[in-house]
This record gives C-alpha cells, structure tokens and sequence, in this order.
C-alpha cells in the first residue's frame, strides 16, 4: 500500500553539528510533502513543508530537500541545538483528502 | 482558545467500558481530523470532517469506533466496549479549509484500558 518510510530510526548529534534526517515515501500523486517534530508528551509541531513541484524550501534553520526521481525527502537542520531533541516524522498529504500519511519517526538526540 | 485543546489528557478505563474524547479546534479552522498514536508506532489517520460531515472516515478501525462534530467547532470520538488494544494516545487536530496540509496538533489524550 501507500506509504512513507524512514531509513534511520535513530540520529545522535553533538550540539552545533548539522543534522540530516531522511524518508522515503511512495505515493507520487501527494501534493505536500511535511515534516513534523514531536517532544514528549506533546502532539506533533508543523515545522516545514514543501510542495511536490519543488525541490527545495528553506526555513530557519531547516531546510527541506525534495527528490521525485527516488521518491526520497530529506530534513537538514543547522547549527543543531538541544532543543531540537524529539523524534521527527515525515508525512505526506493530497490536500483533495485532507488527511496526513506518516512515517515512522527518528529520534534525534543532541548532546551538549 | 490559542491551539487545539482536548480532554482529559489521561483516561483510564475497564476493558468493556465507553469512553469520549473531546477536542476544541483552533477557532476558526472548518477542518479537524483524528489520529491515533500507539506506543512504538507512527500516527495513523483515524477521521477527517470538513464543518460537520466526514468526508473521510476510512481509517476507523471498527464499528466501535465513531466520532461526531457539532456546530462546526467542538468535536468528539467515541469507543464502546473498550479493549486493551485501543489504548494508545488520541491525538487531533485542525486545520484552515485552504491549508489542510498545515495541520496543528492538540496534547491528545492518553487512553489506558486495563
């Protein structure tokens, strides 16, 4: 069936380093491709999205790469702090449905 | 309110038992879903309602489960005869009718059924 997938379950980082976060989907009929961080005991928090006929958007910090022709969606945070700490999810939508199809997550730990 | 507010944040019931789950969208947002988040997986999509109806209510796991939304604000999700398997964290959330791929997120409420 559909669906978006990580590589890497796990991402640990020493503070300053850039972090790069990686997710493989495969339904190419989405129309926004997001990415979502989630701190514990909290729901998950918007943090960039791109549109499917773009293959980059920068915002701050964070850059989000776009590659259709391997189906693959990158994270790139800069300058990673620890309050970047969380498990990010990639998810993808067809706004004519409304709903998010996530990924399974990666913990991104950043060690001071 | 500021962001998606629901309640309770943590419920604990007997397996068998009925519960609700409430959510307070954004104010303003026409468009609400319904996640489910189970410890060790990813969030899957349960309900999506534009004002009052659902247009989308494929990801409801059974008849047990069901949700409605009234005046096109406050909605709510109901299980009957709970199971141990529906525990898991509920999580909402809303959107604009024009940016549904902007979603905002609630706490969600933490379901335990012993």
């Amino acid at each position: 069936g559909e669906s978006v997938g990580l590589h890497l379950p796990t991402l640990s980082v020493q503070e300053g380093d850039n972090s790069i976060i990686n997710c493989a989907y495969s339904n190419s009929a989405s129309d926004y491709f997001i990415w979502y961080k989630q701190e514990s005991g909290k729901g998950p928090q918007f943090i960039i999205d791109i549109r499917s006929n773009m293959d980059k958007r920068q915002g701050q910090r964070v850059t989000v790469l776009l590659n259709k022709t391997v189906k693959h969606l990158s994270l790139q945070i800069a300058a990673t702090q620890p309050g970047d700490s969380a498990v990010y999810f990639c998810a993808e939508i067809r706004t004519s449905y409304g709903k998010l199809t996530f990924g399974q997550g990666t913990i991104l730990t950043v060690h001071p | 309110g500021a962001g998606v507010s629901q309640s309770p944040s943590n419920k604990v019931t007997e397996k068998g038992k009925d519960v609700e789950l409430r959510c307070d969208p954004i104010s303003g947002h026409t468009a609400l879903y319904w996640y489910r988040q189970s410890l060790g997986q990813g969030l899957e999509f349960l309900i999506y309602f534009q004002g009052n109806s659902a247009p989308d209510k494929s990801g409801l796991p059974s008849d047990r489960f069901s949700a409605e939304r009234t005046g096109g604000s406050v909605s709510t999700l109901t299980i009957q005869r709970t199971q141990q398997e529906d525990s898991a964290v509920y999580l909402c959330a809303s959107s604009s009718r024009v940016a549904k791929n902007i979603q905002y997120f609630g706490a969600g409420t933490r379901l335990s059924v012993l």
